[in-house]
């Protein structure tokens, strides 16, 4: 089946670094997206990317879709206390509703 | 605006007992899925529905069934529980496709 490889698994940085993750598929995805897990929520979508190559911001967050269709990459600049959380990749191929999720990366902020 | 409304948050169950996990949006989405979380393996759909009365399955459906009677409820139930299906149960709304989905808050699934 479909697998997605997301890296780090952790980070612990300072407030104020910037953060990048990736997540790669053996699998060509259409569409990448990035969640956002809070302690005892559910994921909150970040951005959601839809054309190969794509590079797409949400406030701090830019995540880009990768040109072979197989990677996605979430940077967050100058990080904040309350970026802490999971962040997890997602990714859905044609003609198929079965969204796969990679295992997350857990990221710390320290004040 | 409720979103999507996940009952019970906690559940304790014995092994061979069935409940249901329910599950409710009011944002008339269509598309509306069931996942599990397990520590270290990120999110797994068991099953999906694209509208009422239409459902199907996902990457690890068995254990499991579903209904899809209104655009409303899609409730999950788990005939005979077992150990196996300790866990974090997430329902999840979509207006489109299964992306871009909104998540329920969860429920704690404990099989003892």
């Amino acid at each position: 089946g479909q697998q997605l490889n997301q890296s780090p698994q952790s980070m612990f940085i300072q407030e104020g670094e910037d953060v990048s993750m990736n997540c790669t598929s053996s699998s060509i995805f259409n569409t990448w997206l990035w969640y956002k897990q809070d302690p005892g929520e559910g994921p909150v979508l970040l951005i959601a990317l839809y054309k190969a190559g794509e590079l797409t911001s949400n406030g701090r967050l830019t995540a880009q879709f990768g040109i072979t269709r197989k990677d996605s990459f979430l940077n967050i600049s100058a990080s904040i206390p309350s970026d802490v959380g999971i962040y997890f990749c997602a990714g859905q191929s044609y003609n198929n509703n079965d969204m796969r999720f990679g295992a997350g990366t857990r990221l710390t902020v320290k004040p | 605006n409720a979103g999507v409304t996940q009952t019970p948050k906690f559940q304790v169950l014995k092994t061979g007992q069935s409940m249901t996990l329910q599950c409710a949006q009011d944002m008339n989405h269509e598309y509306m899925s069931w996942y599990r979380q397990d520590p270290g393996m990120g999110l797994r759909l068991i099953h999906y529905s694209v509208g009422a009365g239409i459902t199907d399955q996902g990457e690890v459906p068995n254990g499991y069934n579903v209904s899809r009677s209104t655009t409303e409820d899609f409730p999950l139930r788990l005939l005979s529980a077992a150990p196996s299906q300790t866990s974090v149960y997430f329902c999840a709304s979509s207006y489109e496709g299964i992306t871009e989905a909104f998540f329920g808050q969860g429920t704690r699934l404990t099989v003892v």
